[in-house]
């Protein structure tokens, strides 16, 4: 079946813009994982999404990030006023969100490449 | 505070060698620890996890829960082990993922 997917795969804005970046999670999947990938910096968690409970935003770095997730599917992560160091991969990850078991893999996308120049 | 600290940036070995990547946490409970691996232009992708108590491409990990650690080992790595490896951390309660900042191993021939 169909994998996550995030678009666009690159993007390449001005420092100041706003930048909307999207995820597509698999089917049925209820919980969403956005991440910032960057070097030295490993893999950074930013915000997760679990059916109808509030979002987990403990990660965002700033009020410049935001993400919304509508109708419990796709989402779309939003970085106001872009600055040079949010330059970076950001990955979009979903899972099943079964407790314990193997059912609770996350399944990763292929991410979006943003570059601020 | 959850924190998963991955101390090597680098691994190199020769092909044929044992391997550990090495995985420290830091949490007040029970956790359950997962490696992922990214290899070459390929998706982030679940290798292993500690519950399942499992070998996956002759990597292991055992939980050690008196010195909070999870390293991953192999006996006899191969060429095509060389990526990007990450120890990841989820806490009870939730499903929040904390991430090391992984270790490139790399396997030469």
């Amino acid at each position: 079946g169909a994998g996550v997917s995030q678009s666009p795969s690159n993007k390449v804005t001005e420092k100041g813009k706003d930048v909307e970046l999207r995820c597509d999670p698999i089917s049925g999947h209820t919980a969403l994982y956005w991440y910032r990938q960057s070097l030295g910096q490993g893999l950074e968690f930013l915000i997760y999404f679990q059916g109808n409970s509030a979002p987990d935003k403990s990660g965002l770095p700033s009020d410049r990030f935001s993400a919304e997730r509508t109708g419990g599917s796709v989402s779309t992560l939003t970085i106001q006023r872009t600055q040079q160091e949010d330059s970076a991969v950001y990955l979009c990850a979903s899972s099943l969100a079964q407790f314990r078991g193997n059912t609770d893999t996350q399944y990763f996308g292929p991410g979006t490449r943003l570059t601020v120049l | 505070a959850q924190r998963v600290t991955q101390p090597e940036k680098l691994l190199s070995v020769f092909k044929g060698a044992p391997v550990e990547l090495k995985c420290n946490y830091s949490y007040s409970g029970s956790p359950e620890l997962f490696w992922y691996v990214q290899y070459s232009r390929q998706r982030l992708q679940l290798l292993l996890r500690h519950i399942s108590r499992e070998s996956i491409k002759g990597f292991t990990a055992d939980l050690n829960k008196g010195e909070t650690s999870f390293h991953l080992k192999k006996p006899f790595a191969q060429e095509e082990d060389s990526a990007m490896y990450y120890c990841a951390l989820r806490g009870t309660g939730g499903f929040k993922t904390i991430f090391g900042a992984g270790t490139r191993l790399f396997v030469k021939a």
